[in-house]
């Protein structure tokens, strides 16, 4: 069974950046899925952040794309997500997802329980 | 300012049939499949249909989709108190290169 496990800090402050590592049980990196990041701000809707597999193949939210690197550590099973100069608009539930098959790039349907990430100064 | 539009919500008593609607554009919808989420209060999102009418392993077949040009929408029968929650449509968008989802319907059992 996968799962999914998103840590990083809780509480940032402006221009600084959010840091964010997903812990995967249950799979592999080299089978090939895509690997993807999404968040919520408190009370809104979703926003996907983007998503991106182990070959390299890279696709970011184009309203995030400036400030956004997604990686690999296979090493420990993990990816990251790094969203540099934030601001209070980047306060958000955040979550990492898996999609449905090898071919999807953004079809989640395994999803981590979600980290809330507070910038305020 | 997603570019998929939904009602913001839809009600229903238990056993009642619930419809939500998901409009979008011809960069999306018109060229991509539909997928949808059910996200309880204070949980993850839980893939709910893809491919427009595909149900996963799991889903009872209560939630039905489907597609129509650039809009979607997502039907639910003999509605259960289980199904309150929110519920959001989403696709490929191919002008902006990214995936997108809907603006959120909030589904309340009464």
């Amino acid at each position: 069974q996968v799962q999914l496990q998103e840590s990083g800090p809780g509480l940032l402050k402006p221009s600084e950046t959010l840091s964010l590592t997903c812990v995967v049980s249950g799979s592999s990196f080299s089978s090939g899925f895509y690997w993807g990041w999404i968040r919520q701000p408190p009370g809104k809707g979703l926003e996907w952040v983007g998503s991106v597999n182990l070959l390299g193949n890279t696709y970011y939210n184009p309203s995030l794309k400036s400030r956004v690197t997604m990686s690999f550590d296979t090493s420990k099973n993990q990816f990251s997500l790094k969203l540099n100069s934030v601001t209070a608009a980047d306060t958000a539930v955040y979550y990492c997802a898996r999609p449905y098959t090898t071919s999807d790039k953004a079809k989640f349907d395994i999803w981590g329980q979600g980290t809330l990430v507070t910038v305020s100064s | 300012q997603s570019v998929l539009t939904q009602s913001p919500s839809a009600s229903g008593t238990p056993g009642q049939w619930v419809t939500i609607s998901c409009s979008g554009s011809n960069s999306n919808i018109g060229s991509h499949t539909v997928n949808w989420y059910q996200q309880p209060p204070g949980t993850a999102p839980k893939l709910l249909i893809h491919k427009n009418g595909q149900r996963p392993s799991g889903v009872p077949d209560r939630f039905s989709g489907s597609k129509s040009g650039t809009s979607a929408s997502l039907a639910i029968s003999g509605l259960q108190s289980e199904d309150e929650a929110d519920y959001y449509c989403a696709a490929w968008d191919d002008n902006l290169n990214a995936y997108v989802f809907g603006t959120g319907t909030e589904v309340t059992v009464l």
